[in-house]
């Protein structure tokens, strides 16, 4: 099956430094790919879709300046958190699809603890 | 716009037993996509079963089927023979109009008991 990777997993920082999280899709291409952020025991709610060789799209309220997208190949899309703030604390989670348009394979997610 | 409700916060279920998760969509897209995902403990979101608006069948992949109910717009899941494993988070999904973008649901937590 298809196979999507976050690296770190884990990130523990101080506040003000900015934090870059990694989406790869290691066996197939992904014109798309997917940002969400994920509250404890809440849903998952989109952040923004990362388009390879464009500029990313960003949802209602989402803060493009704060959470820069970068999608360098069609397999590897990176979120940057800026200056991070303790707010910024969530777990996020890339997504990505192999085109057929049916089924979205997630990242295992990157847990951010800003101090 | 396009709405997941899923009204079922938590539920129970023996061991071997069959449960069913609720889950009702909106669209006014004619073509889209039903998803289940299950996320335990560990965060990861695993997918489990698909299905598309125009399948005549209702979607199955093991233990896991889709109960799709156009007409109602519903898309429950069911999971037979329940496993201790199988408890976690279940998120009901929905992609349309012909764009990958997903929405999901409140999630329901499934706790199985021994």
């Amino acid at each position: 099956g298809a196979v999507v990777s976050q690296h770190p997993s884990w990130v523990i920082c101080k506040s003000g430094t900015s934090v870059k999280i990694e989406c790869r899709s290691l066996d197939f291409q992904a014109t798309t790919m997917f940002w969400y952020r994920q509250f404890p025991k809440q849903s998952l709610m989109l952040m923004a879709t990362s388009n390879e060789g464009s500029k990313a799209t960003y949802e209602q309220g989402v803060e493009k300046d704060k959470f820069l997208i970068n999608h360098a190949s069609l397999t590897l899309s990176t979120l940057t958190v800026t200056s991070a703030h303790p707010e910024d604390s969530s777990f996020y989670i890339c997504s990505a699809s192999p085109g057929n348009g049916e089924t979205q394979y997630f990242g295992p997610g990157t847990r951010l603890l800003v101090l | 716009a396009q709405k997941i409700t899923q009204t079922q916060p938590g539920m129970f279920v023996q061991e071997k037993e069959a449960v069913t998760l609720d889950c009702t969509y909106d669209t006014s897209d004619p073509s889209y996509g039903l998803f289940w995902y299950k996320q335990p403990s560990s965060g990861e979101m695993i997918f489990l079963i698909y299905q598309g608006s125009y399948d005549q069948q209702n979607a199955t992949e093991g233990r896991y089927s889709l109960n799709f109910q156009k007409a109602r717009k519903s898309a429950n899941l069911v999971i037979s023979a329940s496993q201790l494993g199988d408890s976690a988070m279940y998120f009901c999904a929905m992609s349309s109009g012909g764009y990958q973008k997903v929405t999901f649901g409140t999630g329901t937590k499934l706790q199985v008991i021994p």
